[in-house]
């Protein structure tokens, strides 16, 4: 049981180019989510899909594409990608229940220069 | 405005004793949810502790209790006994209503001194 997986870990892109920040979660969870966080800045919500075939913006959207591919995937695309979105991404899934506690994966370190 | 605010960037304790990290909230929903997570410097996210808004006892996990002061919009994360394995940052943050989001803080910086 992995849990939340991400890759790539570490990326550098030059300013304009593109990628693709893979997540897959293997625990059935319907919600997932993208955060960046900065310096000073806690952690802040990209995209979320509340379920499959449904994404919705949260408070940084500008700048990012989402896909939920299936149940298990939520990508994030860069489609040209700037300095000011050198940041650590996380990604999270949740489901309905007592709590609806996030479970976050370990992380893309993303510079763009 | 914030929803979430820690207003502690970074804290030291000695080792074996406890530490308060405070967290106040913002908010008009009369349900919400509180949570607590630890980020070590290897960079994951932890779940430590959840508090509902309806919950009448504080929430404890181990050595991790949230005082819980809703009059005050307060959820403060207490560990007790600290341990080196301790120093990290922690982030308070929340959700509201039905909705599946996360609000965070800022986050504090715990280094435990031995």
């Amino acid at each position: 049981n992995a849990g939340v997986t991400q890759t790539p870990k570490f990326q550098v892109l030059k300013t304009g180019q593109s990628m693709t920040l893979q997540c897959a979660q293997d625990m059935n969870h319907n919600s997932m989510y993208w955060y960046r966080q900065d310096p000073g800045m806690g952690l802040r919500l990209i995209y979320y899909s509340a379920s499959e075939g449904t994404t919705d913006k949260g408070e940084v959207p500008n700048g990012y594409n989402v896909s939920r591919l299936n149940k298990r995937e939520f990508s994030l695309r860069l489609e040209s990608a700037a300095p000011s979105q050198t940041s650590v991404y996380f990604c999270a899934s949740s489901e309905r229940g007592l709590t609806y506690e996030q479970y976050f994966g370990p992380g893309t370190r993303l510079t763009v220069t | 405005a914030q929803k979430i605010t820690q207003t502690q960037p970074g804290m030291f304790v000695q080792e074996k004793e406890a530490v308060t990290l405070d967290c106040t909230y913002d908010t008009s929903d009369q349900s919400y949810g509180l949570f607590w997570y630890k980020q070590p410097s290897s960079g994951e996210m932890i779940f430590l502790i959840y508090q509902g808004s309806y919950d009448e006892q504080n929430a404890t996990e181990g050595r991790y209790s949230l005082n819980f002061q809703k009059a005050r919009k307060s959820a403060n994360l207490v560990i007790s006994a600290s341990q080196l394995g301790d120093s990290a940052m922690y982030f308070c943050a929340m959700r509201e209503g039905g909705d599946y989001k996360l609000s965070f803080g800022a986050g504090t910086t715990v280094t435990v001194r031995a």
